[in-house]
Order: C-alpha cells, then sequence, then structure tokens
C-alpha cells in the first residue's frame, strides 16, 4: 500500500507562473519530509525537506509546505522555469527509517 | 567527491538468466539503500542495510530477488532468475545514519530489461 501519494502524474505551468505539487501521505509517524528532483536518466536529488516541527520552509524560488492535521504537503515553485522540468518525488519517513517515496508528479515548464 | 556509483547503466538479459547489480555507496555512509522503480509503483524500497546488516527486507518481490552488502564499499542485488516483469530502474542510494535530514544521495540507476 502506498502510504505516500501524488495523484497528479503531471502538470504543465508557463514559465514564470507557480508550479505547486501536491502529496498526501497516510502514516502520522512520519515526521520528515522530502522532496526529490529527477531529470530522465539520472537519479534522484534531494531538492528541500521539512521536519514535523514546521510548517513551511523556504529556499530559494522552491517552499515546501507541510499541513499535518491534513496529512498534506505541497511544494510551490515560484517563477518556474524550463529547467525546473523534471519528474518530482514527494518522500516521507519516521525518523530512523528508509524513505517512503509517492509515484512522482511530472511538471513540465513551458516557455 | 565521488557519488554513489552503480553498475550497470544498462542491462538487457533474457527470461531465466541471473542478473547482478552493483553499488559502491559514497565513503563514510554507513546505510544503503536500493530503490526500483517502474511507471505503475514509482519508487519502491527493496531493502536496506546498516552498517552492512540487512534491516528491512519486506520490499525483496519474492526468493528470486537477493541482496548482500559484504562490506562497507559494496553492494549487490541478484535476480535469479529474471523475468520480463523485473524490468526496471534499480537505484541504490545511501546515507549517513548520524544525518538527520534523511536526505539520501541516489546513483544513476541501472536500467533492467528482461525480454
Amino acid at each position: 500500500d502506498q502510504q505516500v501519494k501524488q495523484n497528479s502524474p503531471s502538470l504543465s505551468v508557463q514559465e514564470g507562473r507557480i508550479s505547486i505539487l501536491n502529496c498526501d501521505y497516510t502514516n502520522s509517524m512520519f515526521d520528515y519530509f522530502l522532496w526529490y528532483k529527477k531529470y530522465p536518466a539520472e537519479g534522484p536529488t534531494f531538492l528541500i525537506s521539512i521536519s514535523s516541527i514546521k510548517d513551511k520552509n523556504e529556499d530559494g524560488r522552491f517552499t515546501v509546505f507541510l499541513n499535518k492535521s491534513a496529512k498534506h504537503l505541497s511544494l510551490h515553485i515560484v517563477p518556474s522555469q524550463p529547467g525546473d522540468s523534471a519528474v518530482y518525488f514527494c518522500a516521507s519517513a519516521n525518523s530512523g527509517y528508509a524513505l517512503n517515496f509517492g509515484k512522482g508528479t511530472s511538471l513540465l515548464v513551458t516557455p | 567527491d565521488a557519488g554513489v556509483i552503480q553498475s550497470p547503466r544498462h542491462e538487457v538479459t533474457e527470461m531465466g538468466q541471473e542478473v547482478t547489480l552493483r553499488c559502491k555507496p559514497i565513503s563514510g555512509h554507513n546505510s544503503l539503500f536500493w530503490y526500483r522503480q517502474t511507471m505503475m509503483r514509482g519508487l519502491e524500497l527493496l531493502i536496506y542495510f546498516n552498517n552492512n546488516v540487512p534491516i528491512d527486507d519486506s520490499g525483496m518481490p519474492e526468493d528470486r530477488f537477493s541482496a548482500k552488502m559484504p562490506n562497507a564499499s559494496f553492494s549487490t542485488l541478484k535476480i535469479q532468475p529474471s523475468e520480463p516483469r523485473d524490468s526496471a530502474v534499480y537505484f541504490c542510494a545511501s546515507i549517513s545514519s548520524e544525518a538527520n535530514t534523511g536526505e539520501l544521495f541516489f546513483g544513476e540507476g541501472s536500467r533492467l530489461t528482461v525480454l
């Protein structure tokens, strides 16, 4: 059973606009959450994370929001750039355990 | 610094053949993970090791799959016999257990095609 769900397989956004990628999780024991970015023929690379004690973490154009009561997190990319086109994986875990990944959302940023 | 190194990058084999995928984690990392990526299931955890000891292998699909970590710098994932449904990209990742961010470092993956 998928404990981390990304219900949108794909998303298309115009350059300069905001991209919002969503993720839901089922395990209330999860206490840290990460986003990974993957280009074709490469391994996933870490993008940004947030711990359960926070509800927002920002790093440049990327912001992750966590709503623990809803078991939901989202990644905002502002402004979106063509180089952001990639597959984005949401991941979460309980401390000390392996990451559980969603199926990914393919983001396409068009010029 | 060298990242996680996986080999082979691509493997095409026939059903029934043995497949061995290899991984060298980042030096100093003491936890190693094998993930498999498919369209249907996304990135799923197969097995992970801590200090060369398998901790959780509940994700290994069936007895045809086995993984070993004979030392801190090398791990293998073996499929014997292989089947077409094993076709996927297999990723190895590593992390230091002292890290508290959960940030795994992934290799570039081994793309397996079983005909």
